[in-house]
């Protein structure tokens, strides 16, 4: 299994244009996140799903829009980046209802100038 | 509101010795609490996990103490190597599959 594979590891955007973050696990898991990290800051969930066209906001989802078509597959799109949005991006996805042990990706590094 | 926060920002241990990683949350409906540890350039792993109706969990060279009196919770390495250097992240569950993180404890094992 690859787990949680993210692209692309890095992008830099100007303010104004939009991109997609893809986020694809293997893992067969229901439960999909999307997390930003600031610089010595922990992580704030952006959105979550609990399984294929299911999804719902966390606590910064403000600029963000996701969707959830396949088990697989959990894209995150930025339609009007911001200067705000600079941070790295980690998808993770979560094993059973049962289990708190969530699978994160290797993270996408964004800047927005 | 929902929050979890970090006793201390850094600690540093002498290898060998014991670690204790502190962490005070604010939510007393949170039904699980998660530790991750997370290593330069990469994304948090997993570490162990506690339901809120236990107090002690153990792992290996871990264990995780939840304090739900006082809403605080802890991480204790044994033996702390060099590879154990890391930033440690406490997580909460309120139940509906939404975690919140804490700021992040950052671990330097001297040699």
């Amino acid at each position: 299994n690859a787990g949680v594979t993210q692209t692309p590891k890095f992008r830099i955007l100007k303010i104004g244009q939009s991109m997609t973050l893809q986020c694809t696990q293997d893992m067969n898991h229901n439960y999909m996140y999307w997390y930003r990290q600031d610089p010595g800051m922990g992580l704030k969930l952006i959105y979550y799903s609990v399984g294929a066209g299911i999804t719902d906001k966390g606590e910064v989802p403000n600029g963000y829009n996701v969707s959830r078509s396949t088990t697989e597959d959990f894209p995150l799109r930025l339609e009007l980046a911001a200067p705000s949005q600079t941070s790295v991006y980690f998808c993770a996805s979560l094993r059973t209802a049962d289990s708190y042990e969530q699978y994160f990706g290797p993270g996408t590094r964004l800047t927005v100038t | 509101g929902e929050s979890v926060g970090l006793h201390l920002p850094t600690l540093s241990v002498q290898e060998g010795d014991n670690s204790i990683i502190n962490c005070a949350y604010s939510n007393s409906a949170s039904d699980y609490f998660i530790w991750y540890k997370q290593e330069s350039g990469k994304g948090p792993q997993f570490i162990i996990d506690i339901r809120s109706n236990m107090d002690k969990r153990q792992g290996q060279r871990v264990t995780v103490l939840l304090n739900k009196t006082v809403k605080h919770l802890s991480l204790q390495i044994a033996a702390t190597q060099p590879g154990d250097s890391a930033v440690y992240f406490c997580a909460e569950n309120t139940g509906g599959f939404k975690t919140i993180f804490g700021a992040g404890t950052r671990l330097f094992v001297k040699a």
